[in-house]
């Protein structure tokens, strides 16, 4: 593994399913984030991760959940999909002592029909 | 509150000219970072460039140079001699250096470069 790595690439989901996109990094950074990129509207901060152990919540966190159990892994849930999520999903992390350049994964595109 | 304005939505040149891309930003941080992301067609995020609100140099990098004047709060963004491969989306963005250390983004400029 080298940076950031997303999981899956890409996904169509039924409303009302869960679904959990994976992120993970192998950078030893100590903050890691979840935007969503949608047209018009830029990237858009979900949830966020100073360090293990703990979460915040950012612009758009309403029907999102995230975990923080290791320094490496930063999985994002949405318990029950609505259409209005669907967009392209982006994970990053950041060495917040090191002047917080982010450095993004790939990207997970999600479709809720 | 933080914000980043990108005016343009769209730019189209012709190869070979110059172009840049505006931006301005809102902040009642006194300490702050700004950068600049490109998203080629292929949809990854490339960093281009991290700058502290205390540096106020100019920087040039190869054909990309960038202009921060905090007097009037921009972070402009230019391209020389511009080539295709420089179409894309380009985002400004701003970070704080305390708490959460969010990026908040503009809503990007789709540059888009005729051969």
């Amino acid at each position: 593994i080298a940076g950031i790595t997303q999981a899956p690439t890409s996904q169509i989901l039924a409303a009302g399913r869960r679904m959990t996109l994976r992120c993970t990094q192998d950078m030893r950074h100590n903050a890691m984030y979840w935007y969503r990129q949608d047209l018009g509207l830029g990237l858009r901060l979900i949830h966020y991760s100073n360090t293990a152990g703990t979460t915040g919540k950012g612009e758009v966190p309403d029907g999102y959940s995230v975990s923080r159990a290791n320094t490496d892994d930063f999985p994002l849930t949405l318990a029950s999909a609505v259409p209005s999520q669907t967009s392209v999903y982006f994970c990053a992390s950041s060495d917040v002592d090191r002047g917080n350049e982010q450095f993004f994964g790939p990207g997970t595109r999600l479709t809720v029909l | 509150a933080q914000k980043v304005t990108q005016a343009q939505t769209e730019i189209s040149v012709v190869e070979k000219e110059d172009v840049t891309l505006d931006c301005v930003y809102e902040t009642r941080d006194t300490t702050y970072y700004l950068f600049w992301y490109k998203q080629p067609p292929s949809g990854e995020l490339v960093f281009l460039i991290r700058r502290n609100s205390f540096d106020e140099q100019n920087e040039i990098s190869g054909r990309y140079s960038w202009n921060f004047q905090k007097s009037t709060s921009s972070f402009n963004f230019t391209i020389t001699a511009s080539q295709v491969v420089d179409s894309a989306v380009y985002f400004c963005a701003l970070s704080d250096i305390t708490g959460a250390n969010n990026l908040f983004f503009g809503t990007g400029t789709r540059l888009t470069v005729i051969p």
